[in-house]
């Protein structure tokens, strides 16, 4: 089965560390871009930024530069999104999403679970 | 302008038809795409480029574009179509990606 397999729920303190994973599988990993998307409690989608895992080249949202850090183990297909200074307002939902290119258009097809991520002290 | 507007909210009768808008610059260049999310479950893929369905996704979901707006029509809504719906397109620089604020629609 094509899925996205995101790690599990966490909780944190405020300025402590955090990295969540999300493996491909199913698929061939590195012919596709991922992305991540976040979602605030009872609020829309946001897109944090995109990775090529066959170059590992990276694209931030201007909102989430310097605020998060997307990397990626090809080895293994997995990506990873990373803070190294949690806040109460980064508390939500994350998801990766297969990133698709049609022609010129861009779209998201295959969407992981998401990772709840809650940050209280 | 890099944004992508949304109404709130829409409503509409069990088996009429219902046009959700989103409105936004960069869909003088692209197509959007379009995203379903019910409560508790993650987004879902309706609708992409020109007028693209993915498989499973009922042919009473249909997509256009008219200058600077993209819309998602559903022809004889029913119960089950009731959800969040999310517009998406790469904005006009072309490196980045834009959502809309989400429209909730509520089948009455």
């Amino acid at each position: 089965e094509v899925q996205l397999l995101q790690s599990g729920a966490e909780v944190k303190q405020p300025g402590e560390s955090l990295k969540i994973s999300c493996k491909g599988l199913g698929y061939s990993f590195s012919s596709f871009y991922i992305a991540w998307v976040r979602q605030m409690p009872g609020k829309g989608l946001e897109w944090m930024g995109y990775l090529n895992p066959d170059d590992s080249n990276i694209r931030y949202s201007p909102s989430f530069q310097g605020q998060v850090t997307i990397s990626v183990d090809k080895a293994i297909n997995t990506a990873y999104l990373q803070w190294n200074n949690l806040k109460a307002s980064d508390t939500a939902i994350y998801y990766c999403v297969r990133h698709i290119t049609v022609n010129a258009d861009w779209y998201f097809d295959l969407w992981g679970r998401g990772t709840l991520v809650t940050v209280s002290s | 302008s890099s944004e992508l507007t949304q109404d709130p909210a829409v409503s509409v009768a069990l088996g009429q038809t219902v046009r959700i808008t989103c409105q936004g610059d960069s869909f003088r260049t692209y197509y959007a795409s379009w995203y379903q999310q019910k409560p508790g479950q993650s987004p879902i893929l309706v609708m992409y480029a020109k007028n693209n369905r993915p498989s499973g996704i009922p042919d009473r979901f249909s997509g256009s574009r008219s200058g600077n707006t993209a819309s998602l029509t559903i022809t004889g809504a029913q119960a089950e179509d009731e959800a969040d719906y999310y517009c998406h397109s790469r904005d006009i620089t072309g490196y980045q990606n834009l959502f809309g604020g989400g429209t909730k629609l509520t089948v009455l």
